[in-house]
């Protein structure tokens, strides 16, 4: 059962242009929300995270929409740069902080 | 400084040897984790510590043995693993359990069972 979903396993963009990379939960227990950015050979890498009772947070160029009532959340790159091409998780998290990933969506920012 | 270290970086063992995985961290966290990725999936939560002590056993086999000496180290023994174990391990850490804690991740160790 796979509680954290990303549908898109890819997604392409031109640089300068906004990248939105979105998940979708089914567990309405979970109470926080994570993107984490992976390079080959790494680690994932914390990104940006959003308790449950916002809808928004913002950190540069990267800001984070919840929509509790859809199960949604979603990552805006702006503007999205080469550097920026990646994996990216999203994780949601119970108490005990067991954090629950979605398959990943491969992002490519061309020059 | 916001870093997990895991040691080896790469790491070929046979089925029947006894190997072991390490991750540091300087941070004062007090909450460690072990992940285990394949190739194209997700991170995959195998154990947690909190405070020294196992909280979280999410039914990992017994060939696969966490070991936390103190705050700072989280070692996992390796034995008699199969081929199918081959996979990448990421340890990470947080301040403790609470929720909204971020949880930083080591750069893995690559482990090929042959």
């Amino acid at each position: 059962d796979q509680q954290v979903k990303q549908n898109s396993p890819s997604l392409s963009v031109q640089e300068g242009r906004i990248s939105i990379l979105n998940c979708d939960y089914t567990n309405s227990m979970f109470d926080y929300f994570l993107w984490y950015k992976k390079y080959p050979a790494e680690g994932p890498t914390f990104l940006i995270s959003i308790s449950s009772i916002k809808d928004k947070n913002e950190d540069g160029r990267f800001t984070v929409f919840l929509n509790k009532s859809a199960k949604h959340l979603s990552l805006h790159i702006v503007p999205s740069q080469p550097g920026d091409s990646a994996v990216y998780f999203c994780a949601a998290i119970t108490s005990g902080s067991r954090l629950t990933f979605g398959e990943g969506t491969q992002l490519t920012v061309n020059p | 400084d916001t870093e997990v270290t895991q040691t080896p970086k790469h790491l070929v063992m046979g089925m029947t040897n006894k190997k072991s995985l390490k991750c540091e961290q300087h941070m004062g966290h007090r909450a460690m984790y072990w992940y285990k990725q394949k190739a194209k999936k997700p991170p995959e939560l195998m154990f947690v510590y909190s405070y020294e002590k196992l909280s979280i056993n999410e039914s990992v086999p017994s060939r696969f043995s966490p070991e936390c000496p103190n705050s700072s180290l989280l070692n996992l023994h390796l034995h008699a693993l199969q081929p199918e174990d081959s996979a990448l391990y990421l340890c990470a850490s947080s301040q403790d359990q609470t929720l909204g804690n971020t949880i930083y991740f080591g750069e893995g160790s690559w482990l090929t069972v042959v």
